[in-house]
C-alpha cells in the first residue's frame, strides 16, 4: 500500500516563483527521501533527511520534516522551467531489526513551472 | 563515477513469453532493488538482493523473480507474461543498508507486452 501521498497532484506556477509540496505518510520511518522523474524516466534522487532531523538544505531545495504530524515538505525557491517534473517523496519504514530494503512512495506530484 | 546502468531501454514482448531486464548498479554499491512503475499504481517494490541473496520481496507473483551476480549487478525475470506487466521497471543500488542510506535510481527499462 502507498504510504507516501503527495499532496498536491499537480501544480502549475510561473518562472521564478516558489513551489511546495508535502507529503504525509503513516508509520514511523527510518528516513524520508525525495525524488524528481522527468517524462516518464528514471528517479533522480534530491535528498534525504534522517528521521532525527527537522529541516535540510540543498542548493534551491528546503526540506522538512515533522515525525510527529508524519510529513514532509519540499521547497523549490526561485523555479525554473528545468524544474518542470514529476516530484515523489520515498520513505523507508522503520521496522525492528532494521530497514527491510522497500522505500514506499505516493503517487508524486506533478509540477509544471511556465516560463 | 557511472551511475546505475539499466539495459534494455525497451523491450516489446507477447503475452505468454518471458522477459529478461538487467541492472548494474553503481561501483561499490552492494544492493540492488527491483521496483514496477506502471500507469495508475506508482511506485511498486519488487525485489531487494544483497550480497547475492534475496532479502524481501514485494507482493508480486512468483513469475517474477531475479538473482544478483558475484559482481552485484542483477536480472530480473519476468515469466508468463501478462498485459498488465507492462511497465517502466526501475533499478536501483545503494552501497550499504543502514538507516540513512540513499537509494540511486537507473532509466529504467520500459516492458510492453502485447
Amino acid at each position: 500500500s502507498q504510504q507516501g501521498e503527495e499532496d498536491p497532484q499537480a501544480l502549475s506556477i510561473q518562472e521564478g516563483e516558489n513551489a511546495t509540496m508535502n507529503c504525509s505518510y503513516k508509520t514511523s520511518i527510518n528516513n524520508l527521501q525525495w525524488y524528481r522523474q522527468n517524462s516518464g524516466r528514471g528517479l533522480v534522487h534530491l535528498i534525504l533527511i534522517r528521521s532525527n532531523e527537522r529541516e535540510k538544505h540543498s542548493g534551491r531545495l528546503r526540506v522538512t520534516l515533522d515525525t510527529s504530524k508524519k510529513s514532509s515538505s519540499l521547497l523549490i525557491t526561485a523555479s525554473r522551467a528545468a524544474d518542470t517534473a514529476s516530484y515523489f517523496c520515498a520513505t523507508d519504514p522503520m521496522n525492528y531489526g532494521g530497514s527491510q530494503g522497500n522505500l514506499i512512495f505516493g503517487k508524486g506530484t506533478k509540477l509544471s513551472v511556465k516560463p | 563515477e557511472a551511475g546505475v546502468t539499466q539495459s534494455p531501454t525497451h523491450l516489446i514482448k507477447t503475452r505468454g513469453q518471458q522477459a529478461t531486464l538487467r541492472c548494474s548498479p553503481i561501483s561499490g554499491h552492494t544492493s540492488v532493488y527491483w521496483y514496477q512503475q506502471a500507469l495508475g499504481l506508482g511506485l511498486q517494490f519488487l525485489l531487494w538482493y544483497d550480497e547475492g541473496e534475496e532479502r524481501n520481496r514485494g507482493n508480486f507473483p512468483p513469475r517474477f523473480s531475479g538473482r544478483q551476480f558475484p559482481n552485484y549487478s542483477s536480472e530480473l525475470n519476468v515469466n508468463a507474461l501478462e498485459l498488465e506487466d507492462s511497465a517502466l521497471y526501475l533499478c536501483a543500488s545503494s552501497s550499504a543498508l543502514t538507516v540513512y542510506t540513499e537509494a540511486f535510481f537507473g532509466q529504467g527499462t520500459r516492458l510492453t507486452v502485447v
